[in-house]
């Protein structure tokens, strides 16, 4: 079973709030992937990071920002919510030193924006 | 510009019979290519990886083939039972950059029936 986790699992909040979805990681993975999800659809990378201090943009362009202070944290935040950023969002790490190594995935957090 | 493609309509099986996925990609020459299982609201977890070199990996009721020629992957699952009804999905690297930058298909729905 995946050592990482993401919380909140669903959250409902209105537009304009700023929202942070947490996720973190046990398992001392330096590379950590936020993908973006709709329903039916496939996943698109939105931010990646192969370390701490090391963040990029993926090839979906997303509103959010991410911050990589601490190598078992990849938090992404919106500062203000909108209904186009209802979605699932699926946080990964794979193994440090691994360029063909496998996605670890948390169970996923889905936003609502009312 | 490069795409996967898997079958956007649920296959149905019944219990016991063989159940064959098809990912196909274009204008694309991956190194490796892993399928991944999803279930309804939960985060992809890893099956499998074959690399470019390999022609087929095995694992229990699990088989992958790697066609580069035919830009294909199958994946088969033996004696399927209703408890592999899921999401497969199927995902290749590099496609933008390197190091675990995994892109997906949309995923083909599994339903095995009793």
């Amino acid at each position: 079973e995946a050592d990482i986790y993401q919380t909140p699992r669903y959250l409902v909040i209105g537009t304009g709030k700023k929202i942070t979805l947490e996720c973190s990681q046990t398992m001392g993975h330096d590379k950590m992937y936020w993908y973006q999800q709709d329903p039916g659809m496939e996943l698109h990378l939105i931010h990646y990071s192969y370390g701490v201090n090391s963040t990029e943009k993926g090839d979906l362009s997303s509103e959010s920002t991410v911050s990589r202070i601490r190598t078992e944290h990849f938090p992404l935040t919106l500062e203000s919510a909108r209904p186009s950023h209802t979605s699932q969002y699926l946080c990964a790490s794979s193994e440090t030193g691994k360029n063909t190594g496998e996605l670890f995935f948390g169970e996923g957090s889905r936003l609502t924006v009312l | 510009s490069q795409k996967i493609e898997q079958n956007s309509e649920a296959l149905n099986i019944q219990e016991g019979k063989t159940a064959t996925l098809t990912c196909n990609y274009t204008n694309y020459s991956p190194a490796y290519l892993q399928w991944y299982r999803q279930d309804p609201g939960r985060g992809p977890v890893f099956l499998l990886l074959i690399r470019e070199n390999e022609k087929e990996k095995r694992k229990e009721r699990l088989k992958v083939t790697f066609d580069t020629t035919l830009k294909q992957s199958l994946f088969h699952i033996t004696a399927s039972q209703p408890a592999d009804s899921a999401t497969y999905l199927c995902a290749l690297d590099g496609i933008t950059g390197g190091g675990n930058k995994l892109t997906f298909g949309t995923g083909t729905q599994l339903k095995v029936e009793l």
